[in-house]
């Protein structure tokens, strides 16, 4: 069963900050966040794997709640680059077999 | 770092025709190798695992004799979607991984296949 995302779109200013959410009803062994620009294939951005950990990667971070099955991706002081489609992927198991949310659109404008 | 080259990158083809995709990881070997479907502003859908020198694994609801999949070897796994419809019309795309752990996995670039 696919994880919802939240929101489905988000408008930011550069600089600004923004949460993209993303819940599962089963209990999960990682958490995947890729970004998808138009027409190109998903950059990996960073892997959660349980045990409630939070990571980042520049001004991205994203953290896991296992308890909660849910992660959350923070974009901080928002750049123009960071505009595309966000995707979480959740695993169960260590397979690798990925369930993806249906995507959240972020736009950064000047 | 990790590459996955996807080909063709659009294919038009003709109802009733087949069509292959091909996915090769170009600089590391991937015993396990995903193919997606994505319709336009949705979610990547998985649709079947493909193994190295085994048969694919697929998905509920995909029907494994209207999308062959072959993983030939380690760099390369074909997904051939045979007597296309218009309802195959989608955006295919596959990915790969190597090592466990925090690897991520490494997409293609994508095939847009119309069919007419």
């Amino acid at each position: 069963q696919q994880p919802v995302q939240s929101p489905q779109a988000v408008i930011l200013r550069e600089g600004e900050d923004a949460v993209i959410n993303c819940s599962s009803s089963k209990a999960l062994y990682s958490v995947h966040w890729y970004r998808q620009k138009h027409g190109e294939a998903p950059v990996f951005l960073m892997i959660l794997l349980k045990g409630g950990e939070q990571k980042g990667h520049d001004k991205i971070s994203a953290s896991f709640n296992e308890k909660k099955q849910q992660s959350s991706l923070y974009l901080t002081a928002s750049q123009l680059s960071y505009s595309g489609t966000y995707f979480c992927g959740t695993g169960v198991t260590n397979d690798y077999k990925l369930s993806f949310g249906a995507g959240t659109t972020v736009t950064v404008r000047a | 770092g990790a590459v996955v080259s996807q080909h063709p990158s659009w294919v038009i083809c003709k109802s009733g025709t087949s069509v292959k995709i091909e996915c090769r990881s170009l600089d590391f070997q991937a015993t396990t190798m995903f193919w997606y479907r994505q319709f336009p502003k949705q979610s990547l859908m998985l649709m079947a695992t493909s193994n190295e020198g085994s048969k694919a694994t697929y998905e509920q609801g995909v029907e494994k004799d209207k999308f062959l999949i072959n993983h030939a070897s380690l760099t390369l796994s074909t997904l051939t979607v045979t007597s296309a419809h218009p309802e195959d019309s989608s955006f295919y795309i596959c990915s790969a991984f190597w090592g466990t752990g925090y690897s991520p996995l490494h997409f293609g670039n994508g095939t847009r296949l119309t069919v007419t």
